[in-house]
C-alpha cells in the first residue's frame, strides 16, 4: 500500500515551458486535490475533484488544469510556467469528499521555475 | 473571512521541555478543527482533530482542546523528544461547504535539540 504518490520531487522550469505533476493513490478515495504551500503562507487549494470525471476550481486554480479520468490518478499540468509557481506541490486523497474524512498528503513536489 | 492564525517560529526546545503551538481560528459557523504534522522531506499527516467546542484531540501524547469561546485550538506536549521536530499545522474545516476546504495556518516549525 504506496498510500499518495507523486513524482517527480523536484524539478525546474524556465518561464514558459509546460510540464506535468503527476500523483497517484492506491486506496480507492474519491477525493483528491492539490494544494501549493508557500512561506507564510501554509497551504493552498489550487483544483481538487469528487471523483472520476468530476474537477473544480480551488482558491488558487490560474495557470494549472487538471483532469481525472481515473479514480488513481490527478495530474496537475502548468502550461507556461511563470515565478509565481515557484512552490511545493502537495496533492491530497481522501475517502469521500466529506468534512470529517481525513486527508492522506504525498511528499511533495518541489518547483522552481526561473 | 474564513482564516487561521498560528506562531510561525523556529521555535527550538530542549528535549524534554514542554511544548505549546497557539493557535487561533476566524470563522463562520461551528468548523472543525485539525493539527497536521510535516516531518523533514515528508507530506502533511493528520495528527489530532477535534469536531465540536470542548473536545480534547490527542495522539502521541499531543494534546489540543477546542475553544470556542476563545477561539483557540493550541497544541500541547508535556516532553518533546528529537522525534517530534517537524512542521506543524493548525488547519479548519467548514462543515456543511459546497465542497470540501481546509484552510490551513502558516505552520509553525519545531526544532528540538538533544
Amino acid at each position: 500500500n504506496a498510500g499518495v504518490t507523486q513524482t517527480p520531487k523536484f524539478q525546474v522550469l524556465k518561464t514558459g515551458q509546460s510540464m506535468t505533476l503527476q500523483c497517484a493513490q492506491d486506496m480507492n478515495h474519491e477525493y483528491m486535490s492539490w494544494y501549493r504551500q508557500d512561506p507564510g503562507m501554509g497551504l493552498r487549494l489550487i483544483h481538487y475533484s469528487v471523483g472520476a470525471g468530476i474537477t473544480d476550481q480551488g482558491e488558487v486554480p490560474n495557470g494549472y488544469n487538471v483532469s481525472r479520468s481515473t479514480t488513481e490518478d490527478f495530474p496537475l499540468r502548468l502550461l507556461s510556467a511563470a515565478p509565481s509557481q515557484t512552490s511545493v506541490y502537495f496533492c491530497a486523497s481522501s475517502y469521500s469528499a466529506g468534512w470529517y474524512n481525513e486527508q492522506f498528503f504525498g511528499p511533495g513536489t518541489r518547483l522552481t521555475v526561473l | 473571512g474564513n482564516s487561521v492564525t498560528q506562531m510561525e517560529g523556529p521555535v527550538t526546545l530542549s528535549e524534554e521541555a514542554f511544548l505549546t503551538i497557539n493557535c487561533t481560528y476566524t470563522a463562520t459557523g461551528y468548523p472543525s478543527l485539525f493539527w497536521y504534522v510535516q516531518y523533514p522531506g515528508e507530506g502533511l499527516q493528520l495528527l489530532l482533530k477535534a469536531t465540536k467546542a470542548d473536545d480534547k484531540g490527542s495522539n502521541k501524547g499531543f494534546e489540543a482542546t477546542y475553544r470556542k469561546e476563545t477561539t483557540s485550538f493550541h497544541l500541547e506536549k508535556g516532553s518533546v523528544q528529537v522525534s517530534d521536530s517537524a512542521v506543524y499545522f493548525c488547519a479548519l474545516v467548514l462543515p456543511k461547504t459546497s465542497y470540501d476546504k481546509v484552510i490551513f495556518g502558516p505552520g509553525t516549525s519545531l526544532s528540538v535539540i538533544p
